[in-house]
């Protein structure tokens, strides 16, 4: 479990759609989420999804997951100057959570 | 109150100091965490609380000692710090710190060690 791993940057314009990946080891994770973190700030759960679905969509904000490959991917639709943050992907198992390394995001008005 | 509240925001000490981290929430979680950031990396664990006893230590050195007075408050006591323990501490709560549980994140102690 504290194998997760993110692409490091990704830069998009402003109403486009932006797409952050993150990989993850741990086959018995129950539970994979979705953090933001602003500047200077805690972290923020964005949404979560549990390891018996494929998809979930929240406004916004769609997570797929890919329990054979353990892909987890996060899409923003509609991105917007104020989403640029670095988000973090996590696994859990039990109360042990495991963060990836934080993908950047950086959104050009 | 959906807040988790961290004191003091900034600290620096010595390697001779001792000093503490508070954190507090009025939310009735029962599951409080401690977290240690280091810049562009992501959070690591350090402790778990569960209904105010330990119930994850990650290895964590004996110079960091945490403490659960009641389930609203968590301190960690730090003392001998090294500088390489310079971080974002970060406190975190959830309702019974199942893994659906949403943890919920103070803003952070920014700790600096001289």
């Amino acid at each position: 479990g504290e194998d997760v791993e993110q692409s490091l940057f990704l830069s998009v314009r402003e109403g486009d759609s932006s797409v952050i990946n993150c990989t993850y080891t741990d086959s018995s994770s129950t539970y994979l989420y979705w953090y933001k973190q602003e500047p200077g700030a805690g972290l923020q759960l964005l949404t979560y999804i549990f390891s018996n679905m494929d998809m979930k969509q929240d406004q916004r904000l769609t997570v797929l997951l890919n329990k054979k490959d353990k892909h987890l991917s996060l899409r923003i639709a509609d991105t917007q100057t104020g989403d640029s943050a670095i988000y973090f992907c996590a696994e859990a198992s039990f109360n042990k959570f495991y963060f990836g390394s934080g993908t950047k995001l950086n959104v050009k008005p | 109150d959906t807040e988790v509240t961290q004191t003091p925001k900034h600290l620096v000490m010595g390697m001779t100091n001792k000093k503490s981290l508070k954190c507090e929430q009025h939310m009735g979680h029962r599951a409080m965490y401690w977290y240690k950031q280091k810049a562009k990396k992501p959070p690591e664990l350090m402790f778990v609380y569960s209904y105010e006893k330990l119930s994850i230590n990650e290895s964590v050195p004996s110079r960091f000692s945490p403490e659960c007075p009641n389930s609203s408050l968590l301190n960690l006591h730090l003392h001998a710090l090294q500088p390489e323990d310079s971080a974002l501490y970060l406190c975190a709560s959830s309702h019974e710190g199942r893994p659906a549980d949403e943890q919920f994140f103070g803003p952070g102690t920014r700790l600096t060690v001289l």
